[in-house]
């Protein structure tokens, strides 16, 4: 089973609002990501937890905050947003095997996000 | 900086027909390639992944891997109009779960 759950599927807020996305995994992996998509554009990667720890923060704004409560679950927690904020906002995660070659990565389906 | 170079399309091609999608990375030290479909609104979705120079094969779909020209390539035989998709390569330079830098995409288009 491959599977990355995300919840919620779409999420409008305004620029004062605060919401969190989820993301859940029962794969045993350990190490879990957050992307950022905007259309027709490549994922662009904002977040990395290895082993429960920030392992990678790619200069993200302060307005997205990251949280790993355990190893299967992964929140983005969202403040003050901005219009070009609206994207749709992917998780992924993978076994973290600390080997050579890297880990393949397993994306759940997104939450698409509209700021107001 | 590190880049992976797509052409971006549209490629399209006839159903039945062989589809080649091909990718070029700068960074020679780049160790595992991957590539991903993505339907248009959908999330990426893993179709192979090769670390090795020379071919690797998985049923309609066959990744090319050429270090020392630094290029990897996807073709999928017997192309079918659900194969129509953007593809996505991704390169990574270090193992684990490191950052994956991705390309713009190919979206191909498979005519019926």
């Amino acid at each position: 089973d491959t599977e990355v759950t995300q919840t919620p599927k779409h999420l409008v807020m305004g620029m004062t609002n605060k919401k969190s996305l989820k993301c859940e995994q029962h794969m045993g992996h350990r190490a879990m990501y957050w992307y950022k998509q905007k259309a027709k554009k490549p994922p662009e990667l904002m977040f990395v937890y290895s082993y429960e720890k920030l392992s990678i923060n790619e200069s993200v704004p302060s307005r997205f905050s990251p949280e790993c409560p355990n190893s299967s679950l992964l929140n983005l927690h969202l403040h003050a947003l901005q219009p070009e904020d609206s994207a749709l906002y992917l998780c992924a995660s993978s076994q973290d095997r600390m080997a050579e070659m890297a880990d393949t990565q397993y994306f759940g389906p997104g939450t698409r996000l509209t700021v107001l | 900086q590190k880049e992976v170079e797509q052409n971006s399309g549209p490629l399209s091609v006839p159903e039945g027909a062989i589809a080649s999608l091909n990718c070029t990375y700068s960074d020679r030290g780049s160790q595992s390639f991957f590539w991903y479909r993505q339907y248009s609104g959908k999330s990426p979705e893993l179709i192979m992944f090769i670390y090795s120079n020379g071919d690797k094969e998985d049923g309609r779909f066959t990744a090319q891997l050429n270090k020392a020209s630094q290029y990897v390539s996807l073709l999928i035989r017997d192309s079918q109009p659900s194969d129509s998709a953007t593809y996505l390569c991704a390169v990574s330079t270090q193992g684990g779960s490191e950052k994956l830098v991705f390309g713009k995409g190919t979206k191909l288009t498979v005519n019926p």
